[in-house]
């Protein structure tokens, strides 16, 4: 067990529809990261919060948005779903700032558009 | 961009047998390196972390190498188990900004009894 816990587990949508995943970081941690698994691949950054505030920001387009709340909990909102947005979406938890950044993930939330 | 390659992508060993999958970066600016494990539709566990000044790490039957210059990692797994069957990450922390992990497509290793 990571402490990180990542809501739904599945969620099906249909293109064009929003979505909004949520991610509860590990307790003592500051940084939420987010990132999409394609069938077959390795995890592909998404972006990351820190303090509340974007922390830097993978290849995705805008549509792809996030916040962290002040009890460092956080939401990752697609908007315009397409169906290449199908994919595992996971969540990570660190500490920034300390030496040893470890990384802690959550189970993931499984996203079919159809 | 850093890029990080797994080699190989995919490995069949008997039970009790010695393993190695190897990663492979090209950037050698990196706070750390993180080895996961993935069992199908998961999320990853972490197994390992390397810091960039360290050059390796052991937890159990587990043992991975850090070599930052020529930008290489091994994982290592002693007296392999069925157990052990699962997909296997290397990730490196870059150090451009934002500490993002940059993933290989990891290594499928599948161990039969």
């Amino acid at each position: 067990e990571t402490g990180v816990t990542q809501s739904p587990t599945h969620l099906i949508k249909t293109r064009g529809q929003q979505v909004t995943l949520r991610c509860s970081s590990q307790s003592g941690h500051n940084t939420v990261s987010w990132y999409q698994q394609a069938l077959g691949q390795g995890p592909q950054f998404i972006f990351q919060y820190y303090r509340e505030e974007e922390n830097g920001r993978g290849n995705f387009p805008p549509r792809f948005s996030g916040l962290q709340f002040p009890n460092y909990s956080s939401e990752l909102n697609v908007n315009a779903l397409e169906l290449d947005d199908s994919a595992l979406y996971l969540c990570a938890s660190s500490l920034i700032g300390h030496l040893n950044t470890e990384a802690f993930f959550g189970q993931g939330t499984r996203l079919t558009v159809v | 961009k850093q890029e990080v390659t797994q080699i190989p992508a995919a490995l069949s060993v008997p039970e009790g047998e010695n393993l190695v999958l190897n990663c492979s970066f090209t950037d050698s600016a990196i706070y750390n390196l993180q080895w996961f494990r993935q069992d199908p539709g998961k999320g990853l566990t972490s197994l390992l972390l390397i810091q960039s000044s360290q050059r390796e790490q052991t937890s159990g039957r587990l043992n991975a190498s850090l070599d930052k210059s020529s930008g290489r990692s091994t994982l290592y797994i002693a007296a392999s188990q069925p157990g052990d069957s699962a997909t296997y990450l290397c990730a490196v922390t870059d150090q451009g900004g934002s500490e993002k992990l940059v993933f290989g497509k990891g290594t499928k290793l599948t161990v039969n009894p």
